[in-house]
Parts: C-alpha cells; sequence; structure tokens
C-alpha cells in the first residue's frame, strides 16, 4: 500500500489566490482528517469525515477554508482567499474501522506571500 | 477547556541512557492515549496506544503508563540511540471518537 498520498508537497501562492490541497487516504480506510501543523499552535485538526461525511469542522479557522470528500479516495480541502497567516503544514489523516491508529500522509507545505 | 501539556524544551540525553517524556492533560478524561513520532519533515508515525484501565504498556525499547489519578502519561524509551533523535507527541482519545488532540509535542536529541 502506498499510504496517504498528498498534493502538492509543497505550495507557494501569493496573498488572495484560491489553494487547493488534496488526499487520497488508504484503501479500506473510512475515516479521514484535515490537520495543520504551525510552531506556534502545534498540530490541530481542522475537519474529519466518517464514511465520507464531514463529522466535526469545528477547527476549520473561517470561512476561507472548506474540506469536501466527494468519495472514499478523495477529499480536497481549499482555501479561498489565502492569506499569509495560512502559512503552515497541512496534513492528511485516514483510519479503519474500529482502528485508533491514525497514518498520517507526508504534508503539504503552504506558503503564502 | 481541554489542555495537554508536554515539555516544549528539548530533552538532550546520551545514548545509551533512559528518555523519559512527560504528557499531563487537563479537563479531559480520556480512555486512550497515543503516542506518536514525528521527524522533520514527515507525517506523525503511531508507535502506541495505551488504554485507560491499563497501568503500563511495552512495545520493544519502548514503555508507556497511564496515570488517570495524575492525569499524566510518562513514554519511556531505554537504551536510546541517535535514531530515536524526534519530536514525540501525545494524544488522549476519548470512548467512541476518532477524534484526537495533540499535544504540542518534546523535542528528543540523543547524543552519540
Amino acid at each position: 500500500d502506498a499510504g496517504v498520498i498528498q498534493s502538492p508537497r509543497h505550495e507557494v501562492t501569493e496573498m488572495g489566490q484560491e489553494v487547493t490541497l488534496r488526499c487520497k487516504p488508504i484503501s479500506g480506510h473510512n475515516s479521514l482528517f484535515w490537520y495543520r501543523q504551525t510552531m506556534m499552535r502545534g498540530l490541530e485538526l481542522l475537519i474529519y469525515f466518517n464514511n465520507n461525511v464531514p463529522i466535526d469542522d469545528s477547527g476549520m479557522p473561517e470561512d476561507r477554508f472548506s474540506a469536501k470528500m466527494p468519495n472514499a479516495s478523495f477529499s480536497t480541502l481549499k482555501i479561498q482567499p489565502s492569506e499569509p497567516r495560512d502559512s503552515a503544514v497541512y496534513f492528511c489523516a485516514s483510519t479503519g474501522t474500529g482502528d485508533n491508529e491514525q497514518f498520517f500522509g507526508p504534508g503539504t507545505r503552504l506558503t503564502v506571500l | 477547556s481541554q489542555k495537554i501539556e508536554q515539555n516544549s524544551e528539548a530533552l538532550n540525553i546520551q545514548e545509551g541512557k533512559t528518555a523519559t517524556l512527560t504528557c499531563n492533560y487537563t479537563n479531559y478524561s480520556p480512555a486512550y492515549l497515543q503516542w506518536y513520532r514525528q521527524d522533520p519533515g514527515r507525517g506523525p508515525v503511531f508507535l502506541l496506544l495505551i488504554r485507560e484501565n491499563e497501568k503500563e504498556k511495552r512495545k520493544e525499547r519502548l514503555k508507556v503508563t497511564f496515570d488517570t489519578t495524575l492525569k499524566q502519561s510518562l513514554f519511556h524509551i531505554t537504551a536510546s540511540q541517535p535514531a530515536d533523535s524526534a519530536t514525540y507527541l501525545c494524544a488522549p482519545m476519548n470512548t467512541g471518537f476518532q477524534k484526537l488532540v495533540f499535544g504540542t509535542g518534546t523535542r528528543l536529541l540523543v547524543s552519540p
């Protein structure tokens, strides 16, 4: 298994632009999580899905952030418009039914200028 | 509000010694507690899970304790090696929920 796949690995954009981050969870996993990691705030959960349905989006910072999971093998996190304070590493993780262990992807390092 | 505290200062130890990392939590009654390792530029990797009715869990050179009275978990690496240098994150978890809340992590540096 290739593990959790994220793209792009690095993204540099200018303030005001739309950014879309992509994630492919491990095949057979039914829960998907989006996290953001910064030096100041550590690893924060933004949103998670169970069976493609958003369960908890209380960590989404504001309306500029949105996430979708159209099917079991794909999810996107969109920021529109992006701001410099959105600069961080964004991780996607997945887990299977009854499992507690989360499998993380390699992350997307986002820099907003 | 729920709070998870890990020592923000790096822990420096010599190879061969035992490293002990601390995770304290408040306003929380987790049923499980997980520990992850994170290397620079990579995502966290699961190491161990301990349940509230387990006092101790071991895996190779790793040992985790869970004291629900003190609201604390200790993570030990015995016979530490330079390859153990990384950031270690704890994550308490409630029953029936998959949502993890991570501590800020403690960086461990093992010198040869």
